[in-house]
């Protein structure tokens, strides 16, 4: 029962590179989600996608992209790391548009 | 835009009693809330999830309200537990903006023993 899995769990990079982090479940959800949690923003929504194909974006989608080839896994892309994307990153899916959304165990990213 | 409000302050009880944290919502009218657990150095856990035409909702020792009205919710933990000790957050749920959430900052809730 792996349900929804995040890769790496901790991550340091510089500023300027490429970081991609991973995000996979288990059970054919059709919406996942990337959210960012700061200190004093609390959770806020990247990007999420309604089925495979499909993304839309959040919130504070700036500096980040996403793909969803497959319904299973939904990577989420810094393409010029910013100090400013030190976080904490989760994902999440859910059976539906309006119904529970279930969290991955989150991914720390430090950009130097 | 759309604000939510949850007790700023962290909320400290007695084991036992009946903890109650607050969510204000304002220039919105969500279809749905939802309240999560969040641990520390984990992700939020799904608790409840109330409609509009819902005034409660009940699980286990967890009680909901949604008062469209007030633009407010009330999650009440009833014989609380130390166990019960955590950031609970309320989200609103955007209709027709697929799934779309908005997220409180959490209420941080100790329960002593």
């Amino acid at each position: 029962d792996a349900g929804i899995t995040q890769s790496p769990r901790y991550k340091i990079t510089e500023t300027g590179r490429q970081v991609t982090l991973m995000c996979h479940q288990t059970w054919s959800h059709s919406y996942m989600f990337w959210y960012r949690q700061d200190l004093g923003h609390g959770l806020r929504l990247i990007y999420y996608s309604a089925a495979a194909d499909i993304t839309d974006k959040g919130e504070v989608p700036d500096g980040y992209v996403v793909s969803r080839s497959k319904t299973e896994n939904f990577p989420l892309t810094l393409e010029s790391a910013t100090r400013s994307q030190t976080s904490v990153y989760f994902c999440a899916s859910s059976l539906g548009a309006q119904e529970a959304q279930y969290f991955g165990p989150g991914t720390r990213l430090l950009v130097l | 835009s759309q604000k939510i409000e949850q007790n700023s302050e962290a909320l400290n009880i007695q084991e036992g009693k009946t903890a109650t944290l607050t969510c204000n919502y304002t220039n919105y009218s969500p279809a749905y809330l939802q309240w999560y657990r969040q641990d520390p150095g984990r992700g939020p856990v799904f608790l409840l999830l109330i409609r509009e035409n819902e005034k409660e909702k009940r699980k286990e020792r967890l009680k909901v309200t949604f008062d469209t009205t007030l633009k407010q919710s009330l999650f009440h933990i009833t014989a609380s537990q130390p166990a019960d000790s955590a950031t609970y957050l309320c989200a609103l749920d955007i209709y027709n903006q697929g799934g779309k959430l908005i997220f409180g900052q959490g209420t941080e809730l100790s329960v002593k023993p």
